[in-house]
């Protein structure tokens, strides 16, 4: 079982739509969570931190599960600019105090007019 | 203020040749890290580095060596070339738990 799961989608849903999605992780020690957007094999860039209370940017909600093991994102009013892969990133403790971040595979969502 | 910095962008190779991807940044961050990507695969790690001097292995280190002899560089070797490694390669740089800042990778193919 790979340590961070995503569903791969696509997720393609019309614009204004409300979109959600869901990433699974194995490790309990998890420390620290993030979105990452990629935009057609360009370098991934960050959406957003999860924080254990939730957090909100705009259209954009993350939320962390501890006790179930995931994380999720919600866009709401979805636009066509949204189209991305969304990848979950979650650091886990490694040797020596580290963390090591493991990346899901992405989700990718089609918005279209 | 360039941030990440990975050279070269593009590069063809040809199997058993030898090479060194570069990635330097300037924010000082303790953490670089070395991936590649393929269709389907995502974002697999090949070695990662803690600190200056120190490196360590990730999901796939087969193929592939690095070095940290400065801070603010990572570089990635291919030693003999393989088409198994024709990928894109991005390198990142963080802080201890905080969020990466990647480059905008290295397209390598092997003939």
């Amino acid at each position: 079982r790979k340590e961070v799961e995503q569903d791969p989608g696509p997720f393609n849903v019309p614009e204004g739509a409300t979109v959600a999605f869901n990433c699974t992780y194995s490790n309990s020690a998890s420390q620290s969570f993030f979105w990452y957007r990629q935009d057609c094999r360009k370098e991934p860039k960050l959406l957003m931190s999860v924080y254990s209370s939730g957090n909100e940017d705009g259209r954009f909600t993350a939320q962390l599960n501890r006790a179930s093991q995931y994380i999720s994102l919600l866009i709401r009013d979805s636009k066509l600019s949204d189209s991305a892969t969304y990848l979950c990133v979650v650091n886990m403790g490694a040797s020596g105090g580290s963390y090591i971040p493991t990346f899901g595979r992405g989700t990718s969502l089609i918005v279209h007019p | 203020n360039a941030g990440v910095t990975q050279t070269p962008k593009f590069r063809v190779l040809k199997t058993g040749q030898s090479m060194t991807l570069l990635c330097a940044q300037d924010m000082n961050h303790e953490y670089m890290y070395w991936y590649r990507q393929d269709p389907g695969m995502g974002l697999r790690l090949i070695h990662y580095s803690v600190g200056e001097g120190t490196t360590a292995k990730g999901e796939v280190p087969d193929g592939y060596n690095v070095s940290r002899l400065k801070k603010q560089n990572f570089l990635l070797g291919l030693e003999s070339a393989a088409p198994s490694q024709t990928s894109v390669y991005f390198c990142a740089s963080s802080y201890l738990g905080q969020p990466q800042h990647f480059g905008d990778g290295t397209r390598l193919s092997i003939l």
